[in-house]
């Protein structure tokens, strides 16, 4: 059964660093990409970014590049998600998420997505003093 | 971003058809996927490049396109239908775009 599992809820104190975790299983972890998704309480989903867990390359939306860092670790078939300095307006849920890879012919080839298949059942971060 | 525009919320009677739409320049020229979000659980995609039904999705569920408006219809909607409805596609410079969301209601 191919499964996103995430690391569970966290609470903490603004200024204070973290990490969450996603594992994939029952797939290839290589194999596809996995983003990452933001919903604050009562709200809609926010597209993160997006990394290819093969090569770690990365793309931030520009609502969070510099506010969050994305990475990969393929030999534990785990994506992470990192805040350096929290703050109460982080306070959400996160949801991992696997996109399948889309190759569009160019030259060289190029690595692209369309939407998701596979969702995590969520992490939530709770920021406050 | 939110780049694409949903209704925020849709009300039928069981039994009706529900249509929620979403639009923007983005689905014209890229795929669009729908998640089902319901209370307390992560979102489940329910349509796939603009018309497929996902796998386990009942057939009431379906999806149509025209020009920079695509529509999911629920045929027959049951209470257990009631959710958040996002629809997804993404630009030209590759970053994934969601709609704000459209709550239905069936009832």
């Amino acid at each position: 059964e191919v499964q996103l599992v995430q690391s569970g809820a966290e609470v903490k104190r603004p200024g204070e660093s973290l990490r969450i975790s996603c594992k994939g299983s029952g797939y290839s972890f290589t194999s596809y990409w996995i983003a990452w998704v933001r919903q604050t309480p009562g709200k809609g989903l926010e597209w993160m970014g997006i990394i290819y867990p093969d090569d770690s390359r990365t793309t931030y939306s520009p609502s969070f590049q510099g506010q969050v860092t994305m990475s990969a670790d393929k030999s534990i078939s785990t994506a992470f998600l990192q805040w350096s300095s929290l703050k109460a307006s982080d306070t959400a849920m996160y949801y991992c998420a696997r996109l399948p890879v889309v190759v569009v012919p160019a030259s060289p080839p190029k690595f692209s997505y369309y939407g998701v298949d596979v969702w995590g059942q969520g992490t939530t971060v709770t920021v406050s003093s | 971003s939110h780049d694409l525009t949903q209704p925020p919320s849709v009300s039928v009677s069981p039994g009706q058809t529900a249509r929620i739409t979403c639009s923007g320049d983005a689905v014209a020229k890229h795929y669009v996927y729908w998640y089902q979000q319901k209370p307390g659980q992560a979102p489940v995609v329910v349509i796939y490049k603009d018309s497929e039904r996902a796998s386990g999705i009942p057939e009431r569920f379906s999806a149509s396109s025209s020009g920079t408006t695509v529509t999911l219809t629920v045929s027959g909607a049951r209470a257990e239908d009631e959710a958040d409805y996002y629809c997804q596609s993404k630009d030209n410079n590759d970053f994934v775009l969601f709609g704000r969301g459209t709550k239905l209601t069936v009832l």
